[in-house]
């Protein structure tokens, strides 16, 4: 069973240009949620979806950033015009959702550096 | 909004050594779990508890869901140096459109061999 995976491993953009991360859950898996970690912190949480539905979005910023979960592809967590606040490492996580388990399963994440 | 407060911070022990760490949260959750994290990685999931009072082992590691949901411990006994990592509690309410796991700042632990 393949993981969670996520690309690119790590991101270069300079201000004002746009990041787009990906996502792909777990096989089986239909529930993404897309985490920011900044260095030395803990794990914020951004957004949860499922195929073509924004479930919970409370902890998006409300400007330049925006995710979505196509019927097919993976999840995609886009941010535009970044700044250097931006800079940080965003991690995706998948779950079943199914029967009592309702663990997170989180990829290696996308290391986002602006410039 | 939701805290959680873990400790301690970083520790330094020697190898075979146990390990203690702690959550605790201004207010109650329905799941705990427990994660380990490497430089450049992704937290990797060690434990889940989803009843209070529950004690749940994996190998070497245990962990409880406090009695009044706004707590839980993590032990791992006989410590060895690949235990390193930073170790974070996170906690989940469950229910509803409200599945999102709210973190701890993390315990870094550094294994002495």
């Amino acid at each position: 069973n393949a993981g969670v995976m996520q690309n690119p491993r790590h991101l270069v953009r300079r201000r004002g240009q746009e990041a787009r991360l990906r996502c792909s859950p777990m096989k089986g898996h239909s529930h993404v949620y897309w985490y920011r970690q900044l260095p030395e912190e803990g794990l914020k949480f951004m957004v949860y979806l499922q195929k073509e539905n924004i479930i919970d979005e409370s902890g998006m910023p409300k400007e330049r950033f925006s995710a979505e979960f196509p019927k097919e592809g993976p999840s995609i967590l886009r941010i535009q015009q970044v700044v250097r606040g931006d800079s940080a490492a965003y991690f995706c996580a998948s779950s079943p959702i199914t029967g009592p388990s309702y663990e997170q399963y989180f990829g290696p994440g996308t290391r986002l550096t602006v410039t | 909004g939701q805290q959680l407060n873990q400790s301690p911070q970083s520790m330094f022990i020697q190898e075979g050594e146990d390990v203690s760490m702690n959550c605790t949260s201004s207010s109650i959750f329905n799941t705990w779990l427990w994660y380990k994290q490497d430089p450049g990685e992704g937290p990797v999931l060690l434990i889940a508890l989803y009843k209070a009072g529950e004690l749940t082992s994996n190998g070497r590691l245990t962990a409880q869901f406090g009695i009044t949901r706004k707590d839980s411990f993590l032990n791992i006994s006989a410590s060895i140096p690949s235990d390193v990592g930073i170790y974070f509690c996170a906690g989940q309410l469950r229910g509803g459109s409200n599945y999102k796991l709210t973190f701890g700042k993390g315990t870094l632990l550094t294994v002495n061999p």
